[in-house]
């Protein structure tokens, strides 16, 4: 059974960068079968997508965060990881990984339970 | 980008009852519109795809409806379990792929 466990700092500074990575288990990470993407959650919102990644590196990301963003994979350990640098306070959420089928990329059918990220000093 | 309009943004009702949530789009986005339901401290969950299409494992008392600006997602019979917060979202345009605010449905 596919799982998918976000792993990072829960504190970080403000104007720091703040890396999380993603975990995928229990199934075929590297084939073309899917995509993999990254959703936040500020305390008490709704979902913001922040990006998406294929396992041969292309990436799409959110235009209001692609200035501070880079979402990487590595499939000899089965992890795709996400990099937002210049944090602030408004970049305090819980932060989800996800997959896509490569047919509908914005159709998230399998998420992690998500990891919460504190940016304050 | 797209703009997603939930409403209502919460919703009281009874175990039993027929429950109606709309999400309306800023343009129109034909069927590219996705549902989610997230219970507190949970990750959300795929409910329905491509506005109509039942993901696998989900009770068949939830339903999906709408093309163009209008959508709507009925639950028949509302379950103890179906209690939650449900998310709209886009998947016409991207990026960015776009979520409604959400709707939460609250037991009466």
């Amino acid at each position: 059974q596919l799982q998918l466990q976000e792993s990072g700092p829960g504190l970080v500074k403000p104007s720091e960068t703040l890396s999380l990575t993603c975990t995928v288990s229990g199934g075929s990470f590297s084939s073309s079968s899917h995509y993999w993407g990254w959703i936040r959650q500020p305390p008490g919102k709704g979902l913001d997508w922040i990006g998406t990644i294929y396992y041969s590196g292309s990436t799409y990301y959110n235009p209001s965060l692609k200035s501070r963003v880079t979402i990487s994979v590595d499939t000899s350990k089965n992890q795709f990881s996400l990099r937002l640098t210049s944090v602030t306070a408004a970049d305090t959420a819980v932060y989800y990984c996800a997959r896509t089928p490569q047919y509908d990329i914005s159709r998230f059918d399998s998420w992690g339970q998500g990891t919460q990220v504190t940016v304050s000093s | 980008d797209i703009q997603m309009t939930q409403s209502p943004s919460s919703l009281s009702a009874s175990v039993g009852d027929r429950v109606t949530i709309t999400c309306r789009a800023s343009q129109s986005i034909s069927n590219y519109l996705n549902w989610y339901q997230q219970k507190p401290g949970k990750a959300p969950k795929l409910v329905i795809y491509a506005a109509s299409s039942l993901e696998s494992g989900v009770p068949l008392r939830f339903s999906g409806s709408g093309s163009g600006t209008d959508f709507t997602l009925t639950i028949s019979s509302l379950q103890p379990e179906d209690f939650a917060t449900y998310y709209c979202q886009q998947s016409y345009i991207t990026p960015p792929i776009t979520f409604g605010q959400g709707t939460r449905l609250e037991i009466k």
